[in-house]
């Protein structure tokens, strides 16, 4: 699997966007970037995937580069709720796929 | 639909025993895997189970166990317990159809303390 490289920590004002930034310079073609959260002392939470097309859904957008070497993870108006660990991770969607995670990014949203 | 459940949430084990820690499928799942979060770290994969089979694993060893039932709820099984397996034990399940598989739901997680 691909590895990724995430800041170990960023902060954001509540209401501002958050944009959560990952390096996957090693991704192949039929790998995936996925992102997970995971909120202290529960497990990990799907946020959004998306392979090579910007992709949005109710929670966050996702913008992939055209290379696809990095990727940027976007929360459109911060909430003091979105506190946690995000996780960038690069797999396939095979029946064998898994989940290798990073140390990831620790957001704090301030008030 | 329910999501992934997993019991007990909080373990206390001596050092040289062992454990099993249980996991329910969301409804609609074939597919089950555990990863072990020690504290400050991402979650490491120690294997899944698809079709009741093993179906990868992680470099963990051999005293790391596991089953997957027709339900599809599963167990992860750990023997001679060691202190460093002290850690946050996470289940997740899957929809696997054809070769794709569909994504991820976590559970909440075992706390295991090892003493």
């Amino acid at each position: 699997d691909a590895k990724t490289t995430q800041p170990p920590s960023m902060d954001c004002a509540e209401g501002r966007a958050a944009n959560l930034p990952c390096n996957h310079s090693t991704i192949s073609g039929n790998e995936y970037v996925y992102w997970y959260r995971q909120i202290h002392s529960q497990g990990p939470q799907y946020i959004i995937h998306g392979l090579k097309n910007n992709e949005t859904n109710e929670m966050a957008s996702l913008i992939i580069t055209e290379d696809r070497k990095s990727s940027t993870l976007i929360l459109p108006h911060a909430t003091l709720r979105d506190t946690a660990v995000y996780y960038c991770i690069v797999s396939d969607t095979g029946t064998a796929s898994k989940l290798t995670f990073g140390t990831g990014t620790r957001l704090q949203v301030t008030l | 639909e329910t999501g992934v459940t997993q019991s007990p949430t909080h373990l206390i084990k001596t050092r040289g025993q062992q454990v099993t820690l249980r996991c329910s499928s969301q409804s609609g799942h074939n597919t089950v895997s555990w990863y072990q979060q020690a504290l400050g770290q991402g979650p490491q994969f120690i294997f899944q189970y698809y079709r009741e089979e093993e179906n990868g694993r992680g470099n963990f060893p051999p005293r790391f166990s596991g089953l997957q039932f027709p339900n599809y709820s599963s167990e992860l099984n750990v023997n001679a317990l060691e202190l460093d397996d002290s850690a946050l034990y996470l289940c997740a399940s899957s929809l696997v159809f054809g070769q794709y598989n569909y994504g991820y739901t976590f559970g909440s997680g075992t706390r295991l303390t090892v003493v």
